[in-house]
């Protein structure tokens, strides 16, 4: 059965702290992609990735960074947390190239609240 | 600029009646068209999708959805609705030539018993 994990559920954070959220998928895909899910908004992409080492802005970077170092594990990293960044984040994978349909394996999703 | 839109924060629907959730898109090209489902708690699961082909697309759970190009709608759809289908429902699209969807901003759909 496909798998994309999430390393945390939930998480409480203050003000001013470095974050990390951590996303492993074991399908080999080559596609990663970090959502951010707001009532009202919908899902955000924030970035995604491509590839190892690569990366890309989505549509709401500011105050995020990423880091692929491995094909299977994609991080999103907040500097300095801020309590808008209070939010539902949603980890995807997806295959590239003939195999890619279109359709995102999404992880459970890690709640952060930041005081 | 891409975007999705679902009309319909909340839809409301007596246990065995039909269901449909509402989403119309504006992309350019021939983009793929996208029903999750998001129960409480948890991630996003995918329902269906279109590519090409047939208007109408079956996909999990008894879940149907049809394409109308000319209106540009992609409508989710179900002949009986159950308890258990009642959750928070996303339309999403992926533009020609993208690898990320963009996603409508959900619609919660119950199911009164």
């Amino acid at each position: 059965d496909v798998k994309v994990t999430q390393s945390s559920r939930y998480l409480v954070k203050r003000t001013g702290e470095k974050v990390f959220l951590e996303c492993v998928q074991d399908m080999d895909h080559e596609n990663m992609f970090w959502y951010r899910q707001d009532p009202g908004l919908g899902l955000r992409l924030i970035y995604f990735s491509y590839d190892v080492k690569m990366k890309e802005k989505g549509d709401i970077p500011e105050g995020y960074s990423v880091s692929r170092e491995k094909k299977e594990r994609f991080s999103l990293i907040l500097e300095s947390a801020s309590t808008n960044q209070t939010s539902m984040y949603l980890c995807a994978s997806s295959p590239a190239g003939t195999e890619n349909t279109g359709e995102l394996f999404f992880g459970e999703g890690s709640r952060l609240t930041v005081l | 600029a891409q975007s999705v839109a679902q009309p319909e924060d909340q839809v409301n629907v007596a246990e065995g009646n039909p269901l449909t959730v509402k989403c119309t898109y504006s992309v350019s090209g021939n983009p793929y068209l996208f029903w999750y489902v998001q129960y409480p708690n948890r991630g996003l699961q995918f329902l269906l999708k279109y590519i090409t082909g047939d208007n109408l697309v079956k996909g999990s759970y008894g879940f149907e959805a049809e394409f109308n190009k000319s209106q540009t709608s992609f409508h989710l759809k179900k002949p009986s609705a159950l308890v258990s289908d009642s959750a928070l429902y996303f339309c999403a699209v992926r533009p020609t030539g993208a690898n990320n969807l963009f996603f409508g901003t959900g619609t919660r759909l119950t199911v009164i018993p």
